[in-house]
């Protein structure tokens, strides 16, 4: 079974400190995709990354930047010099990879909600 | 354009009423996706159509019925409405599995 743990509920930050979001995941799958997804306080998710199991290499992109590590199952999200417009809830999620085809479900975090104070 | 766009974003209903959520995605996309959003924000998934073909069923009591008339397209059917149904309901699509899977805007169910 998948299992994806983002042991942080709630945070808070003052503008243009550094944030971390942790992400932890359980899976049996030696091939397996795991995501970011943002949801601001509009209420859509919006895609942030996909990482393939195979691939750890570390990702930086702007102020984001995700650190893949396999030998302790996490997927960690580091946001730096945040803003008040990445104040929203950050979901981490897991998809095993299917060898037949077809889909597979992302099985979400429970989030983390980051609020960026001015 | 939007890419996956669904229809209401807001629905307040009574209870035992039969409510429809319609989905769309412009992607070309061969798998779509109905997840369900609670109010503690957890998210989990629904149903799961591959080219009009239903893959997951994830439990769902059977009140709930998608319907892929084609692949570019997933409703959502819900019979006999309770309150425990009130909720975000998030439509979506993949190219394929393992995919990024795109969300639509949600549709906020309201169930009085």
């Amino acid at each position: 079974a998948q299992k994806v743990t983002q042991a942080q509920t709630e945070i808070s930050v003052v503008e243009k400190e550094d944030v971390t979001l942790d992400c932890v995941y359980e899976t049996r799958d030696t091939t397996y995709y795991l995501f970011w997804y943002k949801q601001p306080p509009s209420g859509e998710l919006v895609f942030l990354i996909r990482r393939n199991s195979f691939d750890e290499q570390n990702e930086i992109s702007g102020r984001y930047s995700w650190n893949f590590q396999k030998s302790t199952s996490s997927f960690n999200f580091t946001i730096t010099a945040s803003q008040v417009v990445d104040s929203a809830v950050y979901f981490c999620a897991l998809s095993p990879h299917s060898s037949q085809g077809g889909s597979e479900k992302l099985v979400f975090g429970k989030g983390m909600k980051l609020t960026v104070n001015p | 354009d939007t890419a996956v766009s669904q229809t209401p974003k807001y629905l307040v209903t009574q209870m035992g009423n039969d409510k429809s959520i319609k989905c769309e995605q412009n992607l070309g996309h061969d798998t779509m996706y109905w997840y369900k959003q609670d109010s503690k924000k957890f998210l989990k998934i629904m149903f799961s159509y591959n080219n009009k073909e239903l893959i997951i069923n994830e439990t769902v009591p059977n009140r709930f019925s998608p319907k892929s008339p084609d692949k570019a397209h997933l409703n959502l059917h819900i019979n006999s409405l309770e309150l425990g149904d009130s909720a975000v309901y998030f439509c979506a699509s993949s190219l394929f599995s393992g995919n990024t899977i795109y969300f639509g805007e949600g549709s906020w169910l309201t169930v009085v």
